[in-house]
């Protein structure tokens, strides 16, 4: 089936340091999505990118389309506490009236305070 | 405006019996999709419904089955539950069938 490569698969951050992390696929998608679940919770989206090349920010955080439509990047600005948790990728095939069985997730990029 | 609630959050079932979950999507939304989580496998799709109506269905035994009511509420049941049906099932909805999902924060099934 489809896969996407989510990396790093963990990284520790000191609070004040820029966070990058990506996914890549073989595949083409038309939609990707990003977000971050915490402990105990469901994930919960952080930024939706519809366009190849689309360059979108949500406060600290700016997530790209790639061009090439098969992979996408998360960075987070200053990072702080709270910008702990695990961040997924999330590619949709099939674009607009299509089907959520068409969403595939990244494993999960795990965000833990440097100790 | 109340997001996706999912009942129960935790329970204990033991192998062979059968578990009914419950999602009531966010008011307005009329898909709903279904995801088991496991540390694993990840998040892996389990079905989708929308105006009652099971759209899609993802690679699962048919001891995993769901259903949508009128009002859009869903209801995922497992039956004759194995061990490594023990996960994280996380209900999401939206307003449509985009990829914009709202997740619930899940009813953890630990079977014993």
């Amino acid at each position: 089936g489809q896969q996407l490569n989510q990396s790093p698969q963990s990284m520790f951050i000191q609070e004040g340091e820029d966070v990058s992390m990506n996914c890549t696929s073989s595949s083409i998608f038309n939609t990707w999505l990003w977000y971050k679940q915490d402990p105990g919770e469901g994930p919960v989206l952080l930024i939706a990118l519809y366009k190849a090349g689309e360059l979108t920010s949500n406060g600290r955080l700016t997530a790209q389309f790639g061009i090439t439509r098969k992979d996408s990047f998360l960075n987070i600005s200053a990072s702080i506490p709270s910008d702990v948790g695990i961040y997924f990728c999330a590619g949709q095939l099939g674009g607009y009236g299509g089907s959520q069985g068409n969403l595939i997730f990244g494993k999960g990029t795990k965000l833990s305070v440097k100790p | 405006k109340a997001g996706v609630t999912q009942t129960p959050r935790y329970l204990i079932k033991t192998r062979g019996q059968q578990v009914t979950l419950s999602c009531s999507p966010i008011s307005g939304h009329r898909s709903v999709s279904w995801y088991q989580q496991t540390p694993g496998q990840g998040l892996q799709f389990l079905f989708e419904y929308f105006s009652e109506t099971q759209r899609n269905k993802g690679n699962f035994p048919g001891r995993f089955s769901g259903r949508q009511f009128s009002n859009s509420r869903s209801e995922m049941n497992v039956s004759t539950l194995e061990l490594g049906d023990s996960a994280l099932y996380l209900c999401a909805s939206s307003i449509s069938i985009t990829g914009e999902l709202f997740f619930g924060e899940g009813s953890r099934l630990t079977v014993l």
